[in-house]
């Protein structure tokens, strides 16, 4: 069954420094998403991407972070420059459709800020 | 989206159905209900999801109200593994996923 995959699973960095999460949506689908879930909290979206564009962004999405689709394959998620804050999981998720389409997620990237 | 109300949390025998209510009283007539759980820190899992008929497939089977307001997640015979927070979601197609507290389901032996 496809999945969606994410790497790395787990990262660790230093204030200020950018990092870069990356998703390989389901193959077939076209509208991507990333959300993010701080220990302990709600889960939350972050922003939708499609053809090649955001679609829609959360007020947590700020000019700190950038979405890109590099090739026909990755989706990535940059943070600029990281805040203690920022330590969440993140979660990739890809549906096929927009009307009626499912999001099915990936397993997360937990990312510590120090 | 329209707001959905679940109880906090649940227990479940194991071998039993789970029965996961969920109201949703101001949803719309083009909003779909999804379920998703979310077992320890791993991603959301879609369950199923459904606009007007009751739907089932294999994991789970979903009884949408006539009046729409509220719905019913049954796992007909729970495992210690469906043991997770359920989460109810009122959704208009193609937007963001907007996340509640969800419903914390034990099951126990």
């Amino acid at each position: 069954e496809p999945e969606v995959t994410q790497t790395p699973s787990h990262q660790v960095t230093q204030m200020g420094q950018e990092v870069i999460l990356r998703c390989v949506p389901i193959s077939n689908h076209l509208y991507f998403y990333w959300y993010r879930q701080i220990l302990g909290q709600k889960v939350e979206f972050l922003v939708s991407f499609y053809n090649n564009e955001i679609s829609e962004k959360s007020e947590i999405f700020d000019d700190q972070f950038s979405v890109e689709r590099p090739d026909g394959s990755n989706f990535t998620l940059k943070i600029r420059s990281t805040k203690l804050e920022d330590s969440a999981m993140y979660f990739c998720a890809s549906s096929e459709a927009a009307v009626g389409g499912t999001q099915y997620f990936g397993p997360g990237t937990r990312l510590l800020v120090l | 989206d329209a707001k959905t109300t679940q109880p906090p949390s649940m227990d479940c025998a194991e071998g039993r159905a789970a029965n996961l209510p969920c109201n949703h009283s101001t949803i719309s007539g083009n909003e779909y209900v999804y379920w998703y759980r979310q077992i320890h820190s791993q991603g959301p899992q879609y369950i199923i999801h459904g606009l007007k008929n009751n739907e089932t497939n294999e994991m789970a089977s979903l009884i949408i109200t006539e009046d729409r307001k509220s719905s019913t997640l049954i796992l007909p015979h729970a495992t210690l593994r469906d043991t997770a927070v359920y989460y109810c979601i009122v959704m208009a197609a193609g937007n963001k996923l907007t996340f509640g507290g969800g419903t914390r389901v034990l099951v126990k032996p």
